[in-house]
């Protein structure tokens, strides 16, 4: 079974300029997480979708990100204009069922110079 | 709100002798509770989760952890560290489907050959 796969795995890009990033979680999770993770910290969350439906985006900054799971799949997750702050890395999880068990894919790191 | 404690940033050990990484959480009701390990560069792999039952849970690699509720603690074991051990361990608290998790800061483990 095919893990949780996320791209590109590295990003280097000037400040104001836009990036996405793409995440594809495991088949038959309905439910998907975006993650932030700064360096030294643990991840949080920035946004969880059930299918299609954001549920849960109170972290998400929305003057300069925004995300979507438009088929209740695959998922995108965008900064315009990306800032210095950014740099970190992006983690996307998807999970199924009652025990909220999250798997999580190998990441993004965002680098903004 | 929930919240995770690990008390400790770094721990560095000698290849074969025992582990025990600390965590505190603290939440309203009975937790789900994990622990992920991170590689340089990678994702969360998940080594081990409690939920209910017995408070002494077996994960994968030979780890296992503890669930103390009357002292609020997820303390992680392994009874000889391999020098592949070495890593970045997140302990994490969440409820149940599709609610988000809470992660600690992390501790990184060093192992001395």
């Amino acid at each position: 079974e095919a893990g949780v796969v996320q791209s590109p795995r590295y990003k280097i890009i000037e400040k104001k300029q836009p990036v996405a990033f793409w995440c594809n979680p495991i088949s038959g999770h309905n439910t998907l997480y975006w993650y932030l993770q700064n360096l030294g910290q643990g991840p949080e969350l920035l946004i969880r979708y059930e299918n299609e439906e954001a549920v849960d985006d109170s972290q998400l900054p929305k003057d300069r990100f925004s995300a979507e799971r438009l088929k209740g799949v695959d998922s995108t997750l965008k900064i315009q204009p990306a800032e210095l702050g950014d740099s970190a890395v992006y983690l996307c999880a998807s999970s199924q069922g009652t025990k909220n068990i999250q798997y999580f894919g190998a990441g993004t790191r965002l680098s903004v110079l | 709100a929930q919240s995770v404690t690990q008390p400790d940033i770094h721990i560095t050990v000698s290849e074969g002798a025992s582990l025990e990484l600390r965590c505190n959480y603290s939440y309203g009701a009975t937790p789900y509770l994990f622990w992920y390990v991170q590689s340089p560069g990678q994702g969360l792999q998940l080594l081990l989760k409690y939920f209910s039952g017995d408070t002494l849970v077996q994960g994968i690699k030979g780890f296992e952890a503890e669930f103390k509720r009357s002292q609020s603690s997820f303390n992680l074991r392994k009874p000889s560290v391999h020098w592949s051990d070495a890593a970045e361990y997140f302990c994490a608290v969440g409820a149940g489907a599709g609610n988000m998790l809470t992660f600690g800061g992390g501790t990184r483990l060093m192992v001395k050959p």
